[in-house]
């Protein structure tokens, strides 16, 4: 069974970069036809999508973090990653990373609150 | 990119059947049919509910069903149960320049 573990700090400071990684157990992250994405949801508030990646280096963005979000699938390490720079109060979030199959999230990791405070 | 735009609340009594809509731009729906639909309890992950509209994850509820007309996809979900408290949110691809949007969330209520 597919399982996804988000790993990273908790707590970053506003100007900095947030880095978290996806680990990918019980399957390959070089299967074709899976996408790879990271989804964001602040305290109290809905889900956004914030970009995804192909094991070939293929990504696409939510174009309102475009400027700012890098996601890297990693298939030595069988994870992917996604960092956000220059981060303020308004990125703080719970982070999910999710598996993208036939345009729909079809395994979730549990997500991890990542906040962002000096 | 603007999300999709469903109901905040939607309520129902047990046994009944609710449904809850998702409005987006025609561009978002008609030419991909790629929407789907997630449960979300407090405190946990969103899990897939519906793909492709109107298809059924193995383990999913048959209680859960889809449909699309124009721009406007829609969860009925029947015979409503305690545990279906939970908020709804739909997601769909949009095209090349804006990939994929959520919907704003529905959070359905057992009375």
């Amino acid at each position: 069974q597919l399982q996804l573990q988000e790993s990273g700090p908790g707590l970053v400071k506003p100007s900095e970069t947030l880095s978290l990684s996806c680990t990918v157990s019980g399957g390959s992250i070089s299967g074709s036809n899976y996408y790879w994405g990271w989804i964001r949801q602040p305290p109290g508030k809905g889900l956004e999508w914030i970009g995804s990646g192909y094991y070939t280096g293929s990504t696409y963005y939510n174009p309102s973090l475009k400027s700012r979000v890098t996601v890297f699938v990693d298939t030595s390490r069988n994870q992917f990653s996604v960092k956000l720079s220059s981060v303020t109060a308004a990125d703080t979030a719970v982070y999910y990373c999710a598996r993208l199959s036939s345009g729909a999230l079809d395994s979730w990791g549990q997500g991890t609150l990542v906040t962002v405070s000096s | 990119q603007s999300a999709l735009t469903q109901p905040a609340s939607v309520s129902g009594s047990p046994g009944q059947s609710i449904t809850i809509s998702c409005t987006g731009a025609s561009s978002d729906f008609g030419t991909y049919n790629l929407v789907s639909w997630y449960q979300q309890h407090p405190g946990k992950a969103p899990k897939l509910i519906l793909y492709g509209g109107t298809k059924r994850p193995s383990g999913v509820s048959n209680r859960f069903s889809g449909s699309e007309s124009g721009n406007t996809a829609s969860l009925t979900i029947s015979g409503l149960q305690a545990e279906d408290e939970a908020d709804y949110y739909c997601y769909s691809y949009a095209g090349f320049s804006t990939p994929y949007v959520f919907g704003t969330g529905t959070k359905v209520t057992v009375v």
